[in-house]
């Protein structure tokens, strides 16, 4: 089955404790992304990648970073962890073109204290 | 500044209604997607519209482009509560990666 997966699913930890959250796709896209979704704000984009080993930022980048060494994974990392990164987040991944659909992963629910 | 503004941004309406919903930007866009999410899911594609005035029909849901890649709406025709959940639109620029989000509608369709 055609999914993105990411691991977890709900994360509560504590500020300044660094974490990585997993992402993973097994349809072969180039293009993968991360996003943030938070009441009255809607999907923030985090970071992208193109593809392998080519990454950059999107709206929302500080306090976090990604890496693309594979094609078929995307692990958001937060260094330091601070109550305002509390949020619900979402790896998609897509094919280089741009109409194509956005798969998205089930979301991590992320609780800093 | 938000580049994709969605209105209403709660609709709470009976089974059996017909709504719409839209999404309006100031900017022109090559293609424009509509995807609903559902509580403890991510997003999922409805349908992604490319040309100006094009009409797009997925059973009782319609899509519009607009004329100028504008803006574009979705019509619910005979809501049920299976239709209830997130409506997002999402437009791109051209060969542009980045695709850009409306901040959604929430839709309640009671039994």
């Amino acid at each position: 089955e055609a999914q993105v997966t990411q691991n977890p699913r709900y994360l509560i930890t504590v500020t300044g404790k660094k974490l990585t959250v997993t992402c993973s796709q097994n349809m072969n896209h180039e293009y993968m992304s991360w996003y943030r979704q938070d009441p009255g704000l809607g999907l923030r984009q985090i970071y992208y990648s193109m593809n392998v080993e080519v990454t950059d930022k999107g709206d929302v980048p500080e306090g976090y970073k990604v890496s693309r060494k594979e094609k078929r994974n995307f692990p958001l990392i937060l260094e330091s962890p601070s109550p305002n990164q509390t949020s619900l987040y979402f790896c998609a991944s897509r094919t280089t073109n741009s109409n194509s659909p956005l798969h998205f992963g089930n979301g991590t629910r992320l609780t800093v204290t | 500044t938000q580049l994709l503004e969605q209105s209403p941004q709660f609709l709470s309406i009976q089974e059996g209604e017909n709504l719409t919903v839209y999404c309006n930007s100031s900017s022109v866009f090559s293609s424009l997607q509509w995807y609903r999410q559902e509580p403890g899911e991510g997003p999922v594609l409805l349908v992604t519209v490319v040309t100006g005035g094009e009409v797009k029909k997925l059973k009782r849901l319609t899509f519009q482009f607009g004329d100028a890649r504008k803006d574009s709406s979705l019509h619910i025709t005979a809501a049920q509560p299976g239709d209830t959940g997130l409506y997002l639109c999402a437009g791109a620029k051209g060969s542009n990666y980045k695709l850009t989000f409306g901040k959604g509608t929430l839709l309640t369709v009671n039994p």
